[in-house]
């Protein structure tokens, strides 16, 4: 009956370091959006997930970020080679696709030094 | 492609005073819109949506919003806000492609 889940909640990190971000969804949710909030903005869609596929991936910003869901349940936003724009905040969402409604995360704050 | 534009980005308000929270969208094709609210030090909460049906969509915590085709908004209005409506609010639109597309944010400030 819980809500999204991530972790870690706070991530610091060196620049040049890959890091791997996790989702833990509402279960039975068969979608599943990764965005990308930086301080001041709304969120940035990044890609998601309907069940295992990855549905779009339009939003990933270059090829060192990268996702999976390969189960159809959780998921991980891995970047590479992190650099300090990347520092933000990343948030996850899960829906039953029918409605849309999409029920968030409380985030991943990411901090490249 | 949608996109959405919160023409405000901070709203300040006295307490009991009525607000509106303006947000506008683009999109050829038919959309889902929503609001979320982003209380401090918080993830995000859908306040209300639209689908479809009436244009006028009530919400939680005494908000609602209507759906203008013509004028393609969306508009947030509270008739009386209080301290606790202090927080950032984020409209966004959806097509049928399943994805969602947030304005910048409206940070409202509620002041006694």
């Amino acid at each position: 009956g819980a809500g999204v889940s991530q972790s870690p909640r706070y991530k610091v990190t060196k620049r040049g370091q890959d890091v791997a971000l996790r989702c833990d969804p509402i279960s039975g949710h068969v979608s599943l959006y990764w965005y990308r909030q930086a301080l001041g903005q709304g969120p940035e869609f990044l890609t998601y997930f309907n069940y295992e596929a990855q549905q779009d991936k339009s939003g990933l910003p270059n090829d060192r970020f990268s996702a999976e869901r390969p189960e159809g349940s959780i998921s991980t936003l891995t970047i590479q080679r992190t650099e300090q724009r990347d520092s933000a905040m990343y948030r996850c969402a899960s829906s039953l696709a029918v409605t849309q409604e999409q029920y968030f995360g409380p985030g991943t704050r990411l901090t490249v030094t | 492609a949608q996109s959405v534009t919160q023409l405000d980005s901070q709203v300040p308000v006295f307490e009991e005073a009525p607000v509106e929270l303006r947000c506008n969208y683009s999109s050829s094709v038919s959309v889902y819109l929503f609001w979320y609210v982003q209380y401090p030090n918080q993830g995000l909460q859908l306040l209300l949506k639209y689908l479809s049906g009436s244009t006028l969509v009530k919400g939680i915590n005494g908000f609602e919003a209507e759906f203008n085709k013509s004028q393609t908004s969306f508009h947030l209005r509270k008739p009386s806000v209080h301290i606790s409506d202090t927080a950032e609010y984020f409209c966004a639109v959806s097509d049928n492609n399943n994805d969602m597309r947030f304005g910048a944010g409206t940070r409202l400030t509620v002041k006694p």
